[in-house]
């Protein structure tokens, strides 16, 4: 039971090009989340999804598309990467509204530098 | 929107010492807060919350949080600091049962000396 798994780990970019993160969850969850978190600036929601085939804009979604097209997996491109982007970015899952469980489980993060 | 304030990015302590690290929170509905933890390379990893029923929240590994609204703060503490505390511990709010409109604070990185 892996929980939320994220890939790659690590990547470097050069300015302008493109790359995809995958969040995989084998938790049946129907909410999930993309956050980056910089220095000093705690987490910030990116996009959101509520469910399969379902997507939403967080707090910072420049620059970044998602899509969720099976409920286990939720993607985020950068389609050109630029150096304000460079973070490390955190997928997160949760339950179904209505089985009160707020909890969120968050993968291991994504270290993107952008040079 | 509902915030939270982290005062302090930094806190050291002394092993065996009391932790305590503050949140104070706006919102202009009623909360649902959150404590966070995250270890060196890793994801974050809920230590409790507060949702509306008992104040005095107690969480894992020894922590607990009071929820006082009179002064907007959710300070999380520790009687005796482990080594294995040593963290980055991140306060949170939403007023959304379902995450998408929570907000982290900047977080608080505890030391803990020997």
């Amino acid at each position: 039971n892996a929980g939320v798994t994220q890939t790659p780990k690590f990547r470097v970019l050069k300015t302008g090009q493109s790359m995809t993160l995958l969040c995989a969850q084998d938790m049946n969850h129907e909410y999930m989340y993309w956050y980056r978190q910089d220095p000093g600036m705690g987490l910030r929601l990116i996009h959101y999804s509520v469910g399969e085939g379902t997507t939403a804009k967080g707090e910072v979604p420049d620059g970044y598309n998602v899509s969720r097209l099976k409920k286990q997996n939720f993607l985020l491109g950068l389609e050109s990467a630029a150096p304000s982007q460079t973070s490390v970015y955190f997928c997160a899952t949760d339950q179904v509204f209505g089985q009160r469980d707020t909890e969120a489980f968050f993968g291991q993060g994504t270290r993107l530098t952008v040079v | 929107a509902q915030s939270v304030t982290q005062l302090g990015s930094h806190v050291s302590v002394s092993e065996g010492a009391l932790v305590l690290l503050r949140c104070n929170y706006s919102s202009s509905v009623p909360p649902y807060l959150f404590w966070y933890v995250q270890y060196p390379n890793q994801g974050l990893q809920l230590l409790l919350k507060y949702t509306s029923a008992a104040t005095l929240v107690k969480g894992i590994n020894g922590f607990e949080a009071e929820f006082k609204k009179s002064e907007t703060s959710f300070h999380l503490t520790k009687p005796s600091a482990h080594m294995s505390d040593a963290a980055e511990y991140f306060c949170a709010v939403t007023h959304d049962y379902n995450n998408n409109d929570m907000r982290f604070g900047a977080g608080t990185r505890l030391t803990v000396k020997p």
